[in-house]
């Protein structure tokens, strides 16, 4: 089945230590997006990628950075992890941006900060 | 700027009853409105959207939501409900009018269902 893959599912990292968290789709869409989720809280957009263009959100730390080496694969680096930055992770995708495509989230990696 | 409303932290219902998950939201042009469910531990899942038509848009899981534009509203329903139902809801609106920061997707709070046995 075509779907959106997160690795690794559960991440602990130490204060400072940089990490990154990786996400993979099958869907061959164009648009993949990081999302900040705190608490059962509402997402968060952290940015999103059109094919290689890359969108940051005006509030996103500096301290969070994102590569998408190709359509399938995106990165999540956090250079300088704080205790702030303990979430869960979801990636996602969508066919396009054009606002009536639904987006499709993998299944998230929850990141602990010690 | 666009915007969702969840005014339920928490729905309680027992199974087999109706369940109701209210939403509303605001845009500027005609709204593109989506439910996601989140399971614990787990990333959002598409239940339904709302583009254009039909009132009445039916989705997975026998669950269905109804637009009504007089009241900005987008409520999921489900005639019957399930324990399994229980999970956090999420409703969500983009505007169809392009340019500025349209392009997101606007999250609601999230309602906690419960549906107890």
């Amino acid at each position: 089945d075509a779907m959106v893959i997160q690795n690794p599912r559960y991440q602990v990292t130490q204060f400072g230590k940089p990490v990154t968290l990786s996400c993979s789709q099958t869907l061959n869409h164009n648009v993949m997006y990081w999302y900040q989720q705190k608490s059962s809280q509402a997402p968060k957009l952290l940015f999103h990628y059109y094919d290689k263009d890359f969108n940051n959100e005006a509030d996103t730390p500096d301290n969070f950075q994102s590569r998408r080496p190709n359509t399938s694969f995106c990165f999540l680096d956090i250079r300088s992890p704080g205790l702030g930055d303990a979430a869960m992770y979801l990636c996602a995708t969508s066919r396009d941006w054009s606002g009536s495509h639904e987006q499709y989230f993998g299944p998230g990696t929850r990141l602990t900060v010690t | 700027a666009q915007s969702v409303a969840q005014p339920e932290d928490q729905v309680n219902v027992a199974e087999g009853n109706p369940l109701t998950v209210k939403c509303t939201y605001s845009v500027s042009g005609n709204p593109y409105l989506f439910w996601y469910v989140q399971y614990p531990n787990r990333g959002l899942q598409f239940l339904l959207k709302y583009i254009t038509g039909d009132n009445l848009v039916k989705g997975s899981y026998g669950f269905e939501a109804e637009f009504n534009k007089s009241q900005t509203s987008f409520h999921l329903k489900k005639p019957s409900a399930l324990v399994s139902d229980s999970a956090l809801y999420f409703c969500a609106v983009r505007d169809s009018a392009s340019g500025g920061s349209n392009y997101k997707l606007t999250f609601g709070k999230g309602t906690l269902l419960t549906v107890n046995p």
